[in-house]
């Protein structure tokens, strides 16, 4: 059974990076498409966007000049790099799998367990 | 501002049924069969209750069926129990391989 596994650091200063890394464990990350989508406390969900194995990629076109998603097959992990933080970006970030097989799908499971980053001076 | 409109909150009673609805645009809900379906309790990963509008993951009970009429899809959950007490969100397809999420309903089991 796969698990994703979130990580990087709980707190980021207004202005500079978010870094989050997703780890698969349990099967391969090759061939399925995956995603990024955060929870402000409180709120909604909100897809930041998706990548395949190959590396192609796509984003929410309200984040998308801000969002940089990568895969390191090597690693069987995928990564998110949010530019330009600000409060507003403080939220639960969770990585998810598009589907339970090889090929596009659309919805999103398994999902992991999230991760808080907070965006604060 | 949601891509999907869904009701705040929702409530019922042991054993009743009751129906969230998730509300789009002729861009997404309207314009696709790919509506999905999540539960998530307080400090929760979310949980995939329906796929593809009405379609069960295997191990979901078959209390809960999912329908969609013109831009409006809707969550039903039948025979109402206590650990149904929770938050769900609808997502739909928005095209150009997108998605957009509903702002959840809180259901709350009286």
């Amino acid at each position: 059974q796969v698990q994703l596994q979130e990580s990087g650091p709980g707190l980021v200063k207004p202005s500079e990076t978010l870094s989050l890394t997703c780890t698969v464990a349990g099967g391969s990350i090759s061939s399925y498409y995956w995603s990024w989508i955060r929870q402000p406390p409180g709120k909604g969900l909100e897809w930041i966007g998706y990548i395949y194995y190959t590396g192609t990629t796509n984003s929410n076109p309200s984040l998308k000049s801000r969002v940089t998603i990568s895969v390191d097959t090597s690693k069987n992990q995928f990564s998110l790099k949010l530019s330009s933080v600000t409060a507003a970006d403080t939220a639960v970030y969770f990585c998810a799998r598009h589907g339970p097989h090889v090929g596009w799908y659309n919805w999103f499971d398994p999902w992991g367990r999230g991760t808080l980053v907070t965006v604060s001076s | 501002q949601s891509a999907l409109t869904q009701p705040r909150s929702v409530s019922g009673s042991p054993g009743q049924s009751v129906t969230i609805s998730c509300t789009g645009t002729s861009s997404d809900v309207g314009a696709y069969n790919y509506v999905s379906w999540y539960q998530q309790h307080p400090g929760k990963a979310p949980k995939l209750m329906i796929y593809d509008v009405s379609k069960r993951p295997s191990g979901v009970p078959d209390r809960f069926s999912g329908s969609k009429s013109g831009n409006t899809a809707s969550l039903t959950i039948s025979g109402l129990q206590a650990d149904d007490e929770a938050d769900y969100y609808c997502c739909s397809y928005a095209g150009s391989y997108t998605f957009g999420f509903g702002g959840g309903s809180k259901l709350t089991v009286l």
